[in-house]
C-alpha cells in the first residue's frame, strides 16, 4: 500500500447522495488506475490515466461515474447519484509508462444504503 | 477483449505442501502476466510477474511458468506456510495498461 494514499478508507452513504473517492499517489509514477472489486464481478478496471490524461474509460459502468486527475499527485472518482449496487471496494493503483508493474492503494470500502 | 480464467477458486493445502494455481488467457497479444496476493482488508500486492519472452521465473518459494502456445500460465508456491494464506489473482495485459484479472483463488494453508 505504500506509495498510494486513498481516502476515505470507509464511506457509508444513502442512495442518491454524491460520493467522492480520493487518491494521492507518490511522485515518480505517471500512470494511475481506478479499479472496483466486488464478490460478483471481481477486480474490474474502471479507468486509467497516463500523464494526467484519461486514456481508457471503457470500464466506467455508467454516466453516474466520473474521474479526474487535475495533477500528477491527485485523482478523484465521483459517483453521482450513488446507488446500492455501487457498493464495493474501490482501489487506486499507480504505474510507470514503459514498466508494467502496478502498485495498489489500500482501497475505499463504499457502502450505499 | 481479453478474458482471464483462473482455477481453482479455493485451494486448501497442508503446511509444507506445494500449491499450484492455473490461469488461461484469450488475447494472444497479451505480453505481461503479473500475480497478486491480497490479504484481508488490503489492496492486491504484486508478488511475481512474467513477460511473454520468458518461459519461467522463480523467486525463492514462488515460481511462475508461461506457455504462450497454449495461452496458460501458472503460479507455484513450494513449502507453503500459514502466512501464504490469502487470495491470489493472476492477470494479463498488453503493455501493462489495460490489465484483466482472474477471479481469484482463495488459498488456505493449514498448520
Amino acid at each position: 500500500d505504500a506509495g498510494v494514499i486513498q481516502s476515505p478508507r470507509h464511506e457509508v452513504t444513502e442512495m442518491g447522495q454524491e460520493v467522492t473517492l480520493r487518491c494521492k499517489p507518490i511522485s515518480g509514477h505517471n500512470s494511475l488506475f481506478w479499479y472496483r472489486q466486488t464478490m460478483m464481478r471481481g477486480l474490474e478496471l474502471l479507468i486509467y490515466f497516463n500523464n494526467n490524461v484519461p486514456i481508457d474509460d471503457s470500464g466506467m459502468p455508467e454516466d453516474r461515474f466520473s474521474a479526474k486527475m487535475p495533477n500528477a499527485s491527485f485523482s478523484t472518482l465521483k459517483i453521482q447519484p450513488s446507488e446500492p449496487r455501487d457498493s464495493a471496494v474501490y482501489f487506486c493503483a499507480i504505474g510507470t509508462s514503459g514498466y508494467n508493474e502496478q502498485f495498489f492503494g489500500p482501497g475505499t470500502r463504499l457502502t450505499v444504503l | 477483449g481479453e478474458n482471464v480464467e483462473q482455477h481453482p477458486s479455493t485451494l486448501s493445502v497442508q503446511e509444507g505442501d506445494s500449491a499450484v494455481i492455473k490461469c488461461t488467457y484469450s488475447d494472444s497479444a497479451s505480453n505481461y502476466f503479473p500475480w497478486y496476493k491480497q490479504e484481508l482488508g488490503k489492496g492486491p500486492q504484486l508478488i511475481i510477474d512474467i513477460r511473454s519472452n520468458v518461459g519461467e521465473k522463480k523467486d525463492q518459494r514462488i515460481a511462475v511458468t508461461l506457455n504462450k502456445t497454449a495461452k496458460h500460465f501458472s503460479l507455484h508456491i513450494t513449502e507453503t506456510q500459514p502466512e501464504d494464506s490469502a487470495v491470489y489473482f493472476c492477470a494479463a495485459s498488453v503493455g501493462g495498461f489495460k490489465t484483466i484479472f482472474g477471479a481469484g483463488t482463495r488459498l488456505f494453508v493449514k498448520a
